[in-house]
């Protein structure tokens, strides 16, 4: 059974410029959740998707956003990326339809903005 | 809101040895989940254990055991013959058990080291 899969594993850009992630999840799981980890303010979540809709939020500005496709596949957008959001994104997935499922993470996508 | 807390920034211990890693956590809520990952160099976190805090007894996995303290709101992650492979960060996390969410909340993360 495949694993959670993050494309691309590394992307550098430039100030102001968008960025785009991709999380393909396990097959049948429904649920996508996003973390943000960097040295200084750790793993921190983003936004977590479950059946196409954005069912909880995490404390960051509206530069980032996301979306589920029907296939359960995963995006994230980063909008006029600055300096700070250099980091490491994870991505994991569950089946998100019972309280105790555990989540399976991807190998994150590393960004860097110059 | 909930928080958890690593105080142990970096560990080390002996390979064959025994090691605890430490972890707090503050919440107002009765029902949750307590987990322990693990983040070799790879980057890939791989659950390690998992906790339910309805649950009075510790959980274990092979070398690996908690010891779950409700009340004093603390689930330290105890590590038996201690392997080279057991070199990573661990990151203790949190979830609520209320409302329909698999958000994680994590700690800093305890970087151990595994010496030969």
């Amino acid at each position: 059974k495949a694993g959670v899969t993050q494309t691309p594993r590394y992307l550098i850009k430039t100030r102001g410029q968008q960025v785009t992630l991709s999380c393909s999840p396990i097959s049948g799981h429904r649920s996508v959740s996003w973390y943000q980890q960097t040295p200084g303010q750790g793993l921190q979540f983003l936004f977590e998707y479950f059946s196409e809709t954005q069912r909880n939020k995490g404390n960051f500005p509206g530069r980032f956003s996301g979306r589920q496709f029907s296939n359960s596949r995963s995006e994230m957008n980063v909008s006029t990326l600055e300096l700070g959001d250099s980091a490491l994104y994870l991505c994991a997935s569950s089946y998100g339809t019972a309280m105790n499922t555990e989540a399976f993470f991807g190998q994150g996508t590393r960004l860097t903005v110059v | 809101a909930q928080t958890v807390t690593q105080s142990q920034p970096e560990m080390s211990v002996q390979e064959a040895e025994t090691v605890t890693l430490s972890c707090t956590y503050d919440t107002s809520e009765s029902d949750y989940y307590l987990f322990w990952y693990k983040q070799p160099p790879s980057r890939q976190m791989i659950l390690v254990i998992r906790q339910e805090a309805y649950k009075q007894q510790n959980a274990t996995e092979n070398r690996f055991s908690v010891n779950f303290q409700k009340a004093a709101k603390s689930f330290s992650l105890k590590i038996s013959d201690s392997q080279l492979g057991d070199a990573a960060m661990y990151f203790c996390a949190y979830r609520s058990a209320e409302g329909n969410t698999g958000k994680l909340i994590f700690g800093q993360g305890t970087t151990l080291q595994v010496k030969p």
